[in-house]
Parts: C-alpha cells; sequence; structure tokens
C-alpha cells in the first residue's frame, strides 16, 4: 500500500466548474501536509501548505482531516490555467523528505 | 534570483552505460534532495544532504546509485551500469534550514533520463 494515495483522475471539468480532490496517508505520524502542482514536464511547485483548521487561498480551500488521515483540496471557479496535476504530498518533519502521492490530473475545458 | 538548476536537461544513455546528473542548489540553501519520477507517478525521494554531509539515502534503489555534494553546494547523482528501469525524470530540490518551521523544497527543472 503506498503511503499516501490519490485517485489519479483525470477529472474533466468545464470552466467555471468547483472541483475537489481527496488524498488518504498512512503514517499517523506524518507532521506536515501539502498540495503542489504539476504542469506537464515542470516541476513541482508548492501550492499550499494544509491546516488542521482548514485554510483558503484565494479560489483554493485546503483542508486536514488528521483523524480519518484525509487530506482534500477544493477548486472553486475552475480556470483553463488550473489545468496540471495536483499532488498530495506529507513529510515527516525529520529530515523533511516529502513523499507523494501519484497525482490527481484535472483538465478544465472551455 | 536564480532557482535550482540541473544538467542536462535531457540524457539518452544505452543500457550499461554510467550517468552522471548535476544539480546547482539556491545559493545559501543548506538541504539539498534527490527525487526520482516515473511516468505517471509521483517524485519519490532518493536521498538528502545536509550541506556536505549525507543524512538519509534510504531511497536509492540500489548500489549502482551513488550521490556526492562534496563542498556542500553542487550535487552529482550518478548511476552506472544503466538499466531501462532506470528511465525518469531526475528532481533535485533544495531549500534552507529552519529549526522552527517547514522548510519549503524549490525544486529544479529535472534531468530526464531515457536508458535504451
Amino acid at each position: 500500500r503506498k503511503e499516501v494515495e490519490q485517485d489519479p483522475g483525470p477529472f474533466n471539468v468545464p470552466e467555471g466548474a468547483t472541483v475537489a480532490f481527496n488524498c488518504t496517508y498512512s503514517n499517523s505520524a506524518s507532521q506536515s501536509f501539502f498540495w503542489y502542482r504539476q504542469d506537464c514536464r515542470k516541476e513541482p511547485k508548492l501550492l499550499m501548505s494544509v491546516y488542521s483548521s482548514g485554510n483558503e487561498d484565494g479560489r483554493f480551500t485546503a483542508q486536514l482531516n488528521r483523524a480519518s488521515q484525509y487530506i482534500s483540496l477544493l477548486i472553486r471557479d475552475s480556470k483553463l490555467s488550473d489545468s496540471a496535476t495536483y499532488l498530495c504530498v506529507v513529510n515527516m518533519g525529520i529530515t523533511d523528505k516529502l513523499i507523494f502521492g501519484t497525482g490527481t490530473r484535472l483538465q478544465v475545458f472551455p | 534570483g536564480a532557482g535550482v538548476s540541473q544538467s542536462p536537461r535531457y540524457k539518452v544513455a544505452k543500457r550499461g552505460q554510467d550517468v552522471a546528473l548535476r544539480c546547482d542548489p539556491i545559493s545559501g540553501h543548506v538541504s539539498l534532495f534527490w527525487y526520482q519520477q516515473a511516468l505517471g507517478q509521483g517524485p519519490e525521494f532518493l536521498t538528502y544532504f545536509q550541506n556536505e554531509a549525507q543524512l538519509d539515502k534510504s531511497g536509492l534503489p540500489s548500489d549502482r546509485f551513488f550521490a556526492e555534494r562534496p563542498e556542500g553546494s553542487v550535487s552529482t547523482l550518478k548511476i552506472q551500469r544503466t538499466q531501462q528501469e532506470d528511465s525518469a525524470v531526475y528532481l533535485c530540490a533544495s531549500s534552507l534550514l529552519n529549526s522552527f518551521s517547514y522548510n519549503e523544497q524549490f525544486f529544479g527543472p529535472g534531468t530526464r533520463l531515457t536508458v535504451l
């Protein structure tokens, strides 16, 4: 079983739609949680950190449920430019190495 | 400012050939990481340096993989006797070292290795 599991998609949504991605992690000792974005043939870039209290950055909302070991990302009012792969990431806080899920591919169409 | 750079960007190797991949981290970044990303997968951790010290090499898949960072700046990942299963994108990331909070890792563009 992979340490971080995500639905690989693809999720095909029209512009303006709301889309949600979920991910689960297996190690209850995980300390930090993130969503990274990766465009095709590009490097991953940090989209946002995820906190238990939930956090929002513009059209993006991330949530962490430690009891269920579950992380979510909600994108409202999808734009064509949101098309990318969204990687769910955890780390153990010791050496800061990142543990990635396989990624969920999002395609926003006009 | 300059980000993390990697070279070469693309490398084609014949099976059995040795390759060396270079990473130039962001100036002043103490921590350096190597990840391997196979097609359709997320990146997987290979090894971690703090300055010149290799503190974690638990992700290196075999003894054919070797990494070094002799002066605490530039790092080289070497793969000996390449196999087809080594074909992947090799990503380097660097970060500051701050004991009090998570240190964001900044990724380079990667080296795409194809082993024929």
